[in-house]
């Protein structure tokens, strides 16, 4: 396996239902993202976690909840969510403090979430 | 506020050259990325400037005035595969990218 792999690729959920996503990197990177995007809207980004500390968009509901148990493995949780939250998750990585000085993200493919 | 513009849909010719701008207004800026998504695949990373001026790599050039809020990608020689989606991202600060909508180019033979 290289680079982002993201499972699953497709989900379909019920408003009631617990599901979680997940993301794994094989590049060493020390920065992982889940992103939110939406037909014909700029990518979202909902959680960053680097060098063992998280950040977070304010404006994402509760109904998210992501977990980094390591450097290499992201996740996120999902529960009692609504229609609105059918997109694609995103997750990207980057090596934070490069020495190009560029925070250069590497996506996964997505998991295109519907929710029912 | 903060907003990137980028047009929503081009359609250009293949072996033909097109431009895709982006205007941007942030309130910080610490450079600026293009990045390709071909339909149901990930983003990929095709250029980043900080400074002013032409980037040129291969077929791709991409441009930067930071005086003017404004950047292009210049694409040349178009093939088909090509038909993607270009997304503009200005960074704002360590992890914060604020996106542009996305252009999507459309080549026809």
């Amino acid at each position: 396996e290289t680079g982002v792999t993201q499972t699953p690729r497709h989900l379909v959920m019920g408003m009631t239902n617990k599901k979680s996503l997940k993301c794994e990197q094989h590049l060493g990177h020390n920065a992982m993202y889940w992103y939110k995007q939406s037909a014909k809207k700029p990518l979202e980004l909902m959680f960053v976690y680097s060098l063992e500390e998280r950040v977070e968009n304010n404006s994402v509901p509760s109904r998210f909840s992501p977990e980094c148990p390591n450097s290499s493995h992201l996740f996120l949780h999902l529960h009692t969510l609504q229609p609105e939250d059918s997109a694609l998750y995103l997750c990207a990585s980057s090596q934070v403090g490069a020495a190009s000085g560029a925070n250069v993200l590497t996506f996964g493919a997505g998991s295109r979430l519907t929710v029912l | 506020g903060q907003n990137i513009d980028q047009p929503t849909e081009m359609t250009a010719t293949e072996g033909a050259i097109v431009q895709i701008n982006c205007t941007y207004q942030t309130s910080g800026f610490n450079g600026l990325f293009w990045y390709q998504q071909h339909a149901g695949e990930a983003p990929t990373f095709l250029s980043y400037n900080v400074l002013d001026g032409l980037e040129e790599k291969g077929r791709f050039s991409s441009f930067l005035s930071r005086s003017k809020g404004y950047s292009y990608l210049l694409l040349k020689e178009l093939q088909m595969k090509d038909s993607a989606s270009y997304l503009c991202a200005v960074v704002e600060g360590n992890y914060q990218l604020i996106w542009g909508a996305g252009t999507k180019l459309i080549i026809k033979p």
